[in-house]
């Protein structure tokens, strides 16, 4: 399994937009990259998903650039409320893959306003 | 539609007592996951349902843990006798297709206090 990097924690302001950025320097072809969000007291939530270029949502874009080797979830104007822990995750979706997730130690974002 | 419960929310037991949790799935889920967290550590799997087959159990700690799955729905994890490395949150996500990097849907989790 690809083992990813990501910042231990990040703080910034209201209405800011927050960048994150996971490295995976040995993803392998058929990995995608999955991003997650936990709230205190709650469990993981799925945000987003990409396997390589640009993926955007209501919640967050993911940019993945050629090589993949790193990603950057980006979060615009965020708010108190996204204040959680985010996991950067990279696998394979098929079901020839691993049978559960790998999360690491994620990075605490803390917004303050 | 209603997402994944979990039950009890805390259970707070001493050491040798037995345990058991309980995860309702979202319904029409055929993959049903259990992980846990414990003090400082990161979020680890422990198995996969598929229906009422254990697909994958290798991340179950040791044998006094007991997962069930009858009938394909509700799941539950059993630990007897517990100890107190057993403390923690434990976590129940469902999931349409197969394959663990498709979405999850995660429960709020169990917290288990062994003292």
């Amino acid at each position: 399994l690809a083992k990813t990097t990501q910042p231990i924690s990040m703080d910034s302001y209201e209405g800011q937009e927050v960048n994150i950025t996971c490295s995976h320097n040995n993803i392998a072809t058929n990995d995608y990259i999955t991003w997650y969000q936990q709230f205190p007291s709650q469990g993981p939530r799925f945000i987003i998903q990409g396997y390589k270029t640009k993926v955007t949502n209501e919640v967050a874009s993911l940019f993945i650039p050629a090589d993949r080797k790193s990603s950057t979830l980006s979060l615009p104007r965020v708010s108190l409320s996204d204040t959680a822990v985010y996991y950067c995750l990279v696998g394979d979706i098929s079901g020839g893959g691993a049978d559960g997730l790998t999360f690491g130690k994620g990075t605490h974002l803390i917004i303050q306003p | 539609e209603a997402g994944v419960t979990q039950f009890p929310s805390h259970s707070v037991i001493e050491k040798g007592q037995t345990v058991t949790l309980r995860c309702d799935p979202i319904s029409g889920h055929d993959n049903l996951y259990w992980y846990r967290r414990v003090m400082g550590k990161e979020i680890k799997f422990l198995l996969h349902f598929v229906k009422e087959s254990k697909q994958d159990e290798s991340g179950m700690p040791n044998n006094r843990f007991l997962a069930e799955r009858t009938g394909g729905t509700y799941s539950t994890l059993k630990v007897q006798p517990a100890e107190l490395e057993d403390s923690g949150v434990y976590f129940c996500a469902s999931s349409q297709l197969a394959g663990a990097y498709n979405e999850q849907f995660f429960g709020p989790g169990t917290r288990l206090t062994v003292l």
